[in-house]
């Protein structure tokens, strides 16, 4: 059974970045019939695409949050990497981590989550 | 640009069917969505991937209560016998336009 499991700070500092791990268990990230992605959802609202990875290593990113954003994997730990810089009040989220599949672009596995406060 | 379009709310009596809609803007009625549930306080759950003719897959455990089909541009979660533990956020999800898309999400209450 896949699972994915995001661990991070717990709080972040307005304008320090915000870093965060999402660890793969029970399959590999190294395979093409499926990419990854983060997801974000801020307290009481909808869900937010951040970004995606493909086993190439090439991301793709949230235009809106382009400029701050850096997604990567590590191949050899199985895990991915999500890294928010120059946080503010509105980057407050619960984040998520996600299996999409590679032919259709549909997520068909959702981490627990894990929610990042930001503070001024 | 691609956009999914969700009603916010709808409620239903228990062991009652109610049918979502997810909406594809204009010139994207071919595309296949998935539908998300989100009970409260937990993280989204995969239900299905919903083709633009109709078939749909369902995720592993997903109760035969819940089915998808489509008409046009729209694309409908028909949930059946409602149950309490049904009563959630339901998101519809795709992929255009180099970037992954989510519907506003619909709350079901069940009464």
């Amino acid at each position: 059974q896949l699972q994915l499991q995001e661990s991070g700070p717990g709080l972040v500092k307005s304008s320090e970045t915000l870093s965060l791990t999402c660890i793969v268990s029970g399959g590999s990230i190294s395979t093409t019939s499926y990419y990854w992605g983060w997801i974000r959802q801020p307290p009481g609202k909808g869900l937010e695409w951040v970004g995606d990875i493909y086993y190439s290593g090439n991301a793709y990113y949230n235009p809106s949050l382009k400029s701050r954003v850096t997604i990567s994997a590590d191949k050899a730990k199985n895990q991915l990497s999500l890294k928010l810089r120059s946080v503010t009040a509105a980057d407050t989220a619960v984040y998520y981590c996600a299996r999409l599949i590679a032919v259709s672009s549909i997520i068909d596995y959702w981490g627990q989550g894990t929610l990042v406060p930001v503070s001024s | 640009q691609l956009v999914l379009t969700q009603s916010p709310s709808v409620s239903a009596s228990l062991g009652a069917s109610v049918k979502l809609t997810c909406t594809l803007s204009s010139g994207h009625d071919t595309y296949a969505i998935a539908w998300h549930q989100q009970q409260p306080e937990k993280g989204p759950r995969y239900l299905m991937k919903l083709n633009s003719d109709g078939s749909h897959s369902k995720g592993d455990g997903i109760p035969d209560r819940f089915s998808g089909s489509s008409s046009g541009a729209e694309r409908y979660l028909t949930i059946s016998r409602l149950q309490s533990e049904d009563e959630a956020d339901y998101y519809c999800q795709t992929w255009g336009s180099g970037m992954q898309v989510f519907g506003g999400g619909t709350k079901v209450t069940v009464l």
